[in-house]
């Protein structure tokens, strides 16, 4: 059992660049979402799905694009990368939207963009 | 809509001393609170919740957390800290179908 699984660990990107961070769970989790996290800012939900087909924004979405065209697959889009994307992304999952079944987390993507 | 504060950005303590990491929150409605601990370069891992029920929490590790409706707060403890506690610990709250809102986090240093 994985759990989630997040790729790739580290990547450095040029600004304009774009890429996709990839994110799947093995647990049939319903709920999927996108945490970014700076210093002193604790995480900042970007994108949230409560299931296939079905996506949603948080609270800082732009930049960010998502889908989920299966139960187990989550990735996060960034369109043209600018130096204020530079994060590390955390993907997250639980078996119910409702939040008080508490979230599984992936290991992280370290982004930095020059 | 919820908030959580935690109350120093830093905590530290000797080994086998107490640990109490502080967090308040703000919500309209009852809420889900949360305990979650990041090991350096990993994710974050659900050390406790209280959702409805008992008060007193017990979760991982050793840590508990109460949920005092009364102070709107749900700190975290530890009886004697180890080594192996060193960490970043975060708070979080949510209610219903809302989304989880994390606090700012507190890193827990402990020395021999």
């Amino acid at each position: 059992n994985a759990g989630v699984t997040q790729t790739p660990k580290f990547q450095v990107l040029k600004t304009g660049q774009s890429m996709t961070l990839q994110c799947a769970q093995d647990m049939n989790h319903e709920y999927m979402s996108w945490y970014r996290q700076d210093p002193g800012m604790g995480l900042r939900l970007i994108h949230y799905s409560v299931g296939a087909g079905i996506t949603d924004q948080g609270e800082v979405p732009n930049g960010y694009n998502v889908s989920r065209s299966t139960t187990e697959d989550f990735p996060l889009r960034l369109l043209s990368a600018a130096p204020s994307q530079t994060s590390v992304y955390f993907c997250a999952s639980s078996y119910s939207a409702r939040a008080n079944s508490g979230y599984t987390f992936g290991s992280g993507t370290r982004l930095t963009v020059v | 809509a919820q908030s959580v504060t935690q109350l120093g950005s830093h905590v530290s303590v000797s080994e086998g001393a107490l640990v109490l990491l502080r967090c308040n929150y703000s919500s309209s409605v009852p809420p889900y609170l949360f305990w979650y601990v990041q090991y350096p370069n990993q994710g974050l891992q659900l050390l406790l919740k209280y959702t409805t029920g008992a008060t007193l929490v017990k979760g991982i590790n050793g840590f508990e957390a109460e949920f005092k409706k009364s102070e709107t707060s749900f700190h975290l403890t530890k009886p004697s800290a180890h080594m192996s506690d060193a960490a970043e610990y975060f708070c979080a709250v949510s209610a219903g179908f809302q989304k989880l809102v994390f606090g700012t986090g507190t890193r827990l240093l402990v020395s021999p």
